[in-house]
């Protein structure tokens, strides 16, 4: 049973680009969730997915960030115009029905050049 | 004020010494807590969950006080394997988990 998958593992953007980050959740699970992680900081909580809604957007920015969770594929994470201060590793967990354990996917390093 | 606040260490100790981390959370709605442990560029893995029984798995000992929102871990007998950063982690039922910044223990030989 693979664990949760994530790719890139390691991306690097110039200003104003478009990061796109996927994450593919363990099987059976059917809930994502979202962290970023700042150089020399803690996870904090970004999205709260389900299959084709969003649940729990409080942790997104306003601007430039978008997450979706298909029926078909992996959810992915949207960084519009990035900037050097979105250079951070990007997490993205999973869970059987809510309130049980999150598997972690080993995260992909956004770089903004 | 974090809502989960740490001790950012590091934390030196010798192999086979005792270390204890602490944690504060100011949410008193939080409902669960975990410990979990981030190698160094790695994603975070559980370590425990934590009762307010207190619990213990081998050489680690977690302990609840919900008066003080206080957490604790405890590492017995450190081993040089042990060497990470030890994040304290809430979930005030949002399903979203609130981390502290972690804990870094370095254990020297």
């Amino acid at each position: 049973n693979a664990g949760v998958m994530q790719n890139p593992r390691h991306l690097v953007r110039r200003r104003g680009q478009e990061a796109r980050l996927r994450c593919s959740p363990m099987k059976g699970h059917s809930h994502v969730y979202w962290y970023r992680q700042l150089p020399e900081e803690g996870l904090k909580f970004m999205v709260y997915l389900q299959k084709e809604n969003i649940i729990d957007e409080s942790g997104m920015p306003k601007e430039r960030f978008s997450a979706e969770f298909p029926k078909e594929g992996p959810s992915i994470l949207r960084i519009q115009q990035v900037v050097r201060g979105d250079s951070a590793a990007y997490f993205c967990a999973s869970s059987p029905p809510p309130d049980n354990e999150q598997f972690f996917g080993p995260g992909t390093r956004l770089t903004v050049l | 004020r974090k809502e989960v606040e740490q001790d950012p260490g590091p934390f030196n100790v010798p192999e086979g010494a005792t270390v204890a981390f602490n944690c504060t959370y100011s949410n008193s709605a939080s409902q669960s807590f975990f410990w979990y442990r981030q190698d160094c560029r790695k994603e975070p893995k559980l370590l425990m969950s934590v009762y307010s029984s207190g619990n213990e798995d081998g050489r680690f000992t977690a302990q609840l006080n919900r008066a003080s929102q206080y957490i604790s871990l405890l590492i017995r007998d450190s081993k040089l394997s042990d060497s990470a950063t030890y994040l304290c982690v809430v979930n005030t039922g949002r399903r979203a988990l609130t981390f502290g910044s972690g804990t870094r223990l370095q254990v020297q030989p």
